[in-house]
């Protein structure tokens, strides 16, 4: 049972575009989110997360957008630069349990 | 966030034989982690080590096939036990600052493959 889902498991996008990426989840006791980003070789790196009771979280290029109803979050990095090409991984926690529950990670490239 | 470092970063073992991966924290941390990330997917927490009891360990995963120690608040191990190929993974340590938020700091993580 895939709790927190990442549909896409790649995205490219062009150097000074806008990069969005997705993250669906099923468990609507879940209240606080993030989001990783991993380089190869390397453990995840925290970027930025969000309360349920927020709906948008902002932390210079990087900005997280909860929609509680539809059960989607989403992370847009503006302007993407070629240093985060990575795999990005969302994940969930509930209050509480103090375990972190992942999607399956999507794989940016930006391109020059 | 939290400076923290893995042994081995990488191994190669034999089937059948066990390995130890160390983990060190620079600051007394409450909460530790341990993850799998097996190829092409997602990391799988493991087991929650606190100091003092005994880990606690998620639906599908045993401590006799992974023992985990937490001696004190800035050092755990995870043994992978009587290894398979199919253990051939990332393992990966985190830590919760147990501050106001569930955010988990990772480790580099242990490259692990199995003839």
């Amino acid at each position: 049972d895939q709790q927190v889902k990442q549909n896409s498991p790649s995205l490219s996008v062009q150097e000074g575009r806008i990069s969005i990426l997705n993250c669906d989840y099923t468990n609507s006791m879940f209240d606080y989110f993030l989001w990783y980003k991993k380089y190869p070789a390397e453990g995840p790196t925290f970027l930025i997360s969000i309360s349920s009771i927020k709906d948008k979280n902002e932390d210079g290029r990087f900005t997280v957008f909860l929609n509680k109803s539809a059960k989607h979050l989403s992370l847009h990095i503006v302007p993407s630069q070629p240093g985060d090409s990575a795999v990005y991984f969302c994940a969930a926690s509930l209050e509480g349990a103090q375990k972190l529950v992942f999607g399956q990670g999507t794989r940016l490239t930006i391109n020059p | 966030s939290a400076v923290i470092s893995q042994k081995p970063s990488r191994d190669i073992c034999q089937r059948g034989t066990s390995l130890t991966i160390q983990c060190q924290v620079d600051s007394q941390v409450t909460m530790m982690f341990w993850y799998r990330q097996q190829p092409g997917q997602s990391l799988t927490l493991i087991a929650t080590a606190n100091q003092g009891s005994e880990a606690t360990y998620e639906s599908g995963f045993v401590i006799d096939k992974f023992p985990i120690s937490r001696p004190n608040l800035t050092f755990s191990t995870l043994t992978v036990s009587n290894m398979s190929p199919e253990d051939s993974s990332i393992y990966l340590c985190s830590v919760d600052r147990g501050r106001l938020t569930d955010t988990q700091y990772f480790g580099p993580g242990t490259r692990l493959t199995v003839l």
